[in-house]
């Protein structure tokens, strides 16, 4: 099993230019959460999905957007990025709210 | 609302030597409590977790936490640290009624030979 994967590992945009990130998981998990990761701040969760079709907002999500039109992908969009969303973002999943969470390696975005 | 304190920045500590890395919480239901770490550009690797029953947890790599609900603490340990252990160190905390993990801002434990 891949577990939790990532597309791309890096990135460098301009302010203003749009993307998505792709996040892929072949343990069936219903779970799926974006976060992102700042100096100091520990992990942040942007949006989640509690199943395939649902999407939920979470603590940061001003900026982004998600969907999860298949269960196994959950992709995170940036419609224009801006310097402030300079990060590393994680994807992670997991079978149940209760249970431990699997994360991906992680996207390091850099927007100039 | 549910958050987490990591009170310690960093700890250093020498091989051999007990690690300690202390968490607090606040939660206004019952506590699910874990705790993460995170190599150098790597995602985050699940330690262990606090749900329910006893209060002393053993996890992955030798590690353990004790659950505390009168301090509401939730302290990760190794009773001899390894050079390997040198990590960042994340506790996170599940309100009973909520779906979502609220992280700590991190430990980075260094571990000296």
């Amino acid at each position: 099993n891949a577990g939790v994967t990532q597309t791309p590992k890096f990135r460098v945009l301009k302010t203003g230019q749009s993307m998505t990130l792709l996040c892929a998981q072949d343990m069936n998990h219903e779970y799926m959460y974006w976060y992102r990761q700042d100096p100091g701040m520990g992990l942040r969760l942007i949006h989640y999905s509690v199943g395939e079709g649902t999407t939920a907002k979470g603590e940061v999500p001003d900026g982004y957007n998600v969907s999860r039109l298949k269960k196994q992908n959950f992709l995170l969009g940036l419609e224009s990025a801006a310097p402030s969303q300079t990060s590393v973002y994680f994807c992670a999943s997991s079978y149940s709210s209760f249970d431990e969470q699997f994360f991906g390696p992680g996207t390091r975005l850099t927007v100039l | 609302a549910q958050s987490v304190a990591q009170p310690e920045d960093q700890v250093n500590v020498a091989e051999g030597n007990p690690l300690t890395v202390k968490c607090t919480y606040s939660v206004s239901g019952n506590p699910y409590l874990f705790w993460y770490v995170q190599y150098p550009n790597r995602g985050l690797q699940f330690l262990l977790k606090y749900i329910t029953g006893d209060n002393l947890v053993k996890g992955s790599y030798g590690f353990e936490a004790e659950f505390n609900k009168s301090q509401t603490s939730f302290h990760l340990k190794k009773p001899s640290a390894l050079v390997s252990d040198s990590a960042l160190y994340f506790c996170a905390v599940r309100d009973g009624g909520d779906y979502k993990l609220s992280f700590g801002a991190g430990t980075t434990v260094t571990v000296r030979a």
